[in-house]
């Protein structure tokens, strides 16, 4: 069955420094992975998508994350990060049958 | 630019009422799902349709049934609401396919008092 984890539940960073989100995924086949984001009381938004494709995805809003077969990981990174990234963000695995599992959830607090 | 539109934004509701949520999308998608986000679990599946007149079960159905009478309308129902219900409701639709964008709804706040 296929599962994923999100390995923080929240974030700080300061406006201008890295970002940092971490997933890890279980599957038993080669995945189709999304980042998707969610803003304060508004809907989620895809991020970024991968699909067997070229290993580093990159996406809206200068985000990119890349695929790791090896470490079944899909960590999602921006070089610097903006007031507006304050978010939470999900990241989502899709089943054989076509259906979307999502992990917790991590939510990234961006600091002046 | 897809649009998935939810009836409400927030709802409030005694136990024991029948609730409806109403989800629109206007890109004549075929597929189309209900979730509920709860602090700590991320969105959980509750029931998806992949055609009119189809339904299948998610992850969580127990209380809940649906409605997808045309494509472009997906009805979630509240057969009798519990306190347990309060929620974020989040729809969303994609076109097709197992890896195809899932595009979201505002979503309807729920409470059930």
């Amino acid at each position: 069955a296929q599962s994923v984890t999100q390995l923080d539940s929240h974030v700080s960073v300061s406006e201008g420094t890295p970002v940092l989100l971490r997933c890890n995924y279980s599957s038993s086949y080669s995945p189709s992975l999304f980042w998707y984001v969610q803003h304060p009381n508004k809907g989620l938004q895809l991020l970024l998508k991968y699909t067997s494709a070229a290993t580093l995805v990159k996406g809206i809003n200068g985000f990119e994350a890349e695929f790791k077969k090896s470490e079944t990981s899909f960590h999602l990174t921006k070089p610097s990060a903006h007031m507006s990234d304050a978010a939470e963000y999900f990241c989502v695995v899709s089943d054989s049958g076509g259906k979307l599992i999502f992990g917790q959830g991590t939510e990234l607090s961006v600091k002046p | 630019d897809v649009k998935v539109t939810q009836s409400s934004r927030y709802l409030v509701k005694r136990t024991g009422e029948k609730v409806f949520l109403e989800c629109v999308q206007d890109m004549d998608h075929e597929n189309m799902f209900w979730y509920r986000q709860d602090p700590g679990l991320g969105l959980r599946l509750i029931y998806f349709s992949y055609d009119v007149k189809m339904k299948e079960k998610g992850d969580i159905p127990e209380g809940y049934s649906v409605s997808r009478e045309k494509k472009e309308r997906f009805s979630l129902i509240l057969e009798s609401a519990s306190t347990n219900q309060t929620s974020m409701y989040l729809c969303a639709s994609s076109l097709q396919g197992v890896s195809d964008t899932q595009y979201f709804g505002p979503g309807t706040r729920l409470t059930v008092l």
